[in-house]
């Protein structure tokens, strides 16, 4: 079956700092990868997904991310992280055949500290 | 456009209760989702629809019946409420094709309790 993993449940940066934050998924074909943002008391915002080409996708808010299929790797960046990107984090992974189903990863919560 | 909405945006029931919670979207997407979000989980796709009069099940779907008569209307029932569904709800839609295929769009939510 379909999985997503996010490593960590939480992580705390410093404004201005860069950001990584992981995602691994378990699927044979290649998946159509997504990261979403969610603040405080909000919905979920697409921030950037990945279906096939390049393999470094351009997003919102200045994030990138990296599909690296070796170690069904997506892992999200930003090379300057404002205060306002504090919120939560969820990777998605969607099958390409069968249907539109979408499977969400845990979240990792983000903390800016100033 | 209004985008997704979804009412109500709070709900509190007793045990053994049913109720509705609505959706609604005005972007003419024909793929529709319902999600439930507890801590530490993430989201879990309850139920989902690729088009009018066509739904299935996603993960957890136990305790929950969706129909989907129009396009644009994607009602989530509880059949029977119990504790173990307290949690927020998100409805979600796509587009089922071109180039922004999958990307959902969310509405606000549903805070629901069961007491």
């Amino acid at each position: 079956a379909q999985s997503v993993t996010q490593p960590d449940i939480h992580i705390t940066v410093s404004e201005g700092a860069s950001l990584e934050l992981r995602c691994n998924y378990s699927y044979g074909a290649t998946p159509y990868l997504f990261w979403y943002v969610q603040s405080p008391g909000q919905g979920l915002q697409l921030l950037l997904k990945y279906f096939s080409g390049d393999t470094l996708v351009q997003g919102i808010k200045g994030f990138e991310a990296e599909f690296k299929r070796s170690q069904s790797s997506f892992n999200l960046r930003k090379p300057s992280v404002h205060w306002s990107d504090a919120a939560e984090y969820f990777c998605a992974v969607n099958q390409e055949t069968g249907g539109f189903k979408t499977i969400f990863g845990a979240g990792t919560r983000l903390f800016v500290k100033a | 456009n209004a985008g997704v909405t979804q009412t109500p945006k709070f709900q509190v029931l007793k045990t053994g209760q049913s109720m509705t919670l609505q959706c609604a979207q005005d972007m003419n997407h024909e793929y529709m989702s319902w999600y439930r979000q507890d801590p530490g989980m993430g989201l879990r796709l309850i139920h989902y629809s690729v088009g009018a009069g066509i739904t299935d099940q996603g993960e957890v779907p136990n305790g929950y019946n969706v129909s989907r008569s129009t396009t644009e209307d994607f009602p989530l029932r509880l059949l029977s409420a119990a504790p173990s569904q307290t949690s927020v709800y998100f409805c979600a839609s796509s587009y089922s094709q071109g180039p922004s295929l999958y990307e959902q769009y969310f509405g606000p939510g549903t805070r629901l309790t069961v007491t």
